[in-house]
Formats: structure tokens, sequence, C-alpha cells
């Protein structure tokens, strides 16, 4: 089945506490993103990458950084959370960018006390 | 600034067609203009895109202004299951500026 995948699904944290969610899509998709939801903000875009090795910073990528070695995988880390970093993170990817489909995985809900 | 504009809330009739404006004053020629809906508790769907001209597939249908400064979103036969919150988006360079969404909800 394709699909996009995220671990872990729900996470507590505490501040400054060295985080990663991983994600991985089997569709052998070139373009990966991440986005965090907030009430009343809709959907934002943190961090994107066109390929291998190829990242680009979205409408709010400060406090996130990514990483893509592989393919299939486009891990988000958060190197020291913060509180306002609480917030509902989607994972996506396309075939090749912002002429394709996303495909959505189910999300990560983060909580930073 | 929100790149696209969108009403908070819809309501439709079931089985009847439903029409989902939104604005996008600011789009560039190379944007595509997206629309994906979100149910409770799940990552968002894609429902249809275009660049230019008007658009169907098999869920909905798509139409851009001339102008290009405006869409809207059809569903042409809404049902239960169309309710939801309907994201229009524009993308530019492969980034993606989601607007704050129309929830549409479908009355038996």
């Amino acid at each position: 089945e394709a699909q996009v995948t995220q671990n872990p699904r729900y996470l507590i944290t505490v501040t400054g506490k060295k985080l990663t969610v991983t994600c991985s899509q089997n569709m052998n998709h070139e373009y990966m993103s991440w986005y965090r939801q907030d009430p009343g903000l809709g959907l934002r875009q943190i961090y994107y990458s066109m390929n291998v090795e190829a990242t680009d910073k979205g409408d709010v990528p400060e406090g996130y950084k990514v990483s893509r070695k592989e393919k299939r995988n486009f891990p988000l880390i958060l190197e020291s959370p913060s509180p306002n970093q609480t917030s509902l993170y989607f994972c996506a990817s396309s075939f090749q960018g912002a002429r394709y489909e996303q495909y959505f995985g189910p999300g990560t809900r983060l909580t930073v006390t | 600034d929100a790149k696209t504009t969108q009403p908070n809330s819809m309501e439709s009739n079931e089985e009847e067609p439903v029409h989902l404006p939104c604005n996008h004053s600011t789009i560039s020629g190379t944007d595509y203009i997206h629309w994906y809906r979100q149910l409770p508790s799940q990552g968002p769907e894609y429902v249809i895109h275009g660049l230019t001209s008007n658009v169907n597939n098999r869920m909905a249908s798509l139409a851009i202004a001339e102008d290009r400064k405006s869409s809207t979103l059809i569903l042409h036969r809404a049902t239960l299951r169309d309710a939801a919150v309907y994201y229009c988006i524009l993308s530019s360079s492969n980034q993606f500026y989601f607007g704050t969404g129309t929830s549409l909800t479908v009355i038996p």
C-alpha cells in the first residue's frame, strides 16, 4: 500500500530535550516536505526537499533541522524544543514537487512542556 | 500576509452542488492552485489542482478565473462524507502556501 508513515504519532517532551520525528514514504517520490498545523493558522511549511541531499527552508524553519540522506526518509529534528513548537506535524511526499499530488502522513502531535 | 483567502465556513444540502471560493490576488504566472481537504484527525487529502485551465477529476472540478486571481472548487453533489475543511493552496517554486481553510458542513 502506498503510504507516508510518521513516528511517533504522539510525543510529550520537555523544553530543550532533542527529539527526532521520522518520516518515510514507499512511493519512490523525489519531493518530501514537513508542515506544522496550529489552530487558526492552517498548515505552514517548515522545510522541503526536492531530492536526496537537497533541502530548502519553507515558511517557518526556525528551530528545526532536516536531512535527506535516503530518498525514502526525511526526518525532522528539533535540537532544543520550546513550548512554541507544540503543534501537529505532517510529513508529505509527491512525485516531483509543485505540479504533483502530495500524499500526507497521519500526523505527529507534539507537546513541549 | 496570507496568499489565499477563503470563507471560514459554508453549508450545503446533501446532493446539492457546492461552490467553494478562494481569492489569490497576488498569484504569479507560474504558481499552481491546489485544493486539499482534511477530515478530523487525519492528514490533508488531495482533491484537485491546476495552473490556468479549468480541471475536472472524479472528485471535483476546479474553475480558475481568467486573470487567475480567484478560483472555485466545485463539488457536484455533496455527500455527508464531503464534510471537511477545504484548503486552497498556492505552490510557488515548490513551496506550498495553505490558506486557513473553509469548514464545509453538509446538511442531510
